[in-house]
């Protein structure tokens, strides 16, 4: 089976510049979320969507954040313009619903670096 | 808002040694879950413990609960050099209604030397 996927793997920008990240979820999941995870902050939740709906975006640190899911086997997280202390190593995971007894599936992460 | 935390940050084991981690957090909950992450990896769940259960198995790996002191403890036994990581505990503060916002703490990074 193919778990989360997320693209790319790797990004480094420098900083003023767009940056798209990409996710994937497993088919027949109809939750997703987009977490970052840095050393001094660990895991944060940055939003996250049922059924292609943004349910809660009060992670979002910024407006300069933005994070769409247009059908439910895509979702993107951009940010516009980019800033040094954007990176961080941005995942994405799904689940079956978000009821409390769903695990999580994560994808591997896209570590980002803004230069 | 409500997160668990993981205790140690860091443990250092040799291979064979039992492992134990710690997680408090501040509010009631439904359910706890484990999850592991290796380096470069995402997080990979583990084990989900409910609010009624005190104790659970997989595997090598032991989970008990007490609801009393709001905490949890994940057990790894006959630990192996693969068994390298950071584990992290993830609550739901308790959420209702069929939502939940996951909490994660910042987990504990384990060694095991071989």
């Amino acid at each position: 089976d193919a778990g989360v996927i997320q693209s790319p793997r790797h990004e480094v920008t420098e900083m003023g510049q767009e940056v798209t990240l990409r996710c994937k979820p497993i088919s027949g999941h109809n939750s997703l979320f987009w977490y970052r995870q840095t050393m001094m902050r660990g895991l944060e939740l940055l939003i996250y969507f049922n059924n292609n709906v943004p349910i809660d975006d009060s992670g979002m640190p910024e407006d300069r954040f933005s994070a769409k899911m247009p059908n439910a086997s895509f979702s993107t997280l951009k940010i516009q313009p980019s800033e040094p202390r954007d990176s961080a190593v941005y995942f994405c995971a799904s689940s079956l619903g978000t009821g409390s007894n769903q695990p999580q599936h994560f994808g591997d992460g896209t570590r980002l670096s803004i230069l | 808002s409500q997160q668990g935390e993981e205790d140690p940050q860091a443990l250092s084991i040799q291979e064979g040694e039992n492992a134990t981690m710690n997680c408090s957090y501040k509010t009631s909950i439904n359910n706890l879950q484990w999850y592991r992450q290796n380096s470069g990896r995402g997080l990979v769940h583990l084990i989900l413990i409910r609010s009624n259960e005190r104790e659970k198995h997989s595997g090598r790996l032991r989970v008990t609960l007490d609801t009393s002191k709001k905490s949890s403890s994940l057990l790894i036994t006959a630990s192996r050099a693969a068994d390298t990581a950071s584990y992290f505990c993830a609550t739901d503060g308790g959420a209702s209604g069929g939502s939940y916002i996951p909490t994660f703490g910042r987990g504990t990074s384990l060694i095991v030397h071989p």
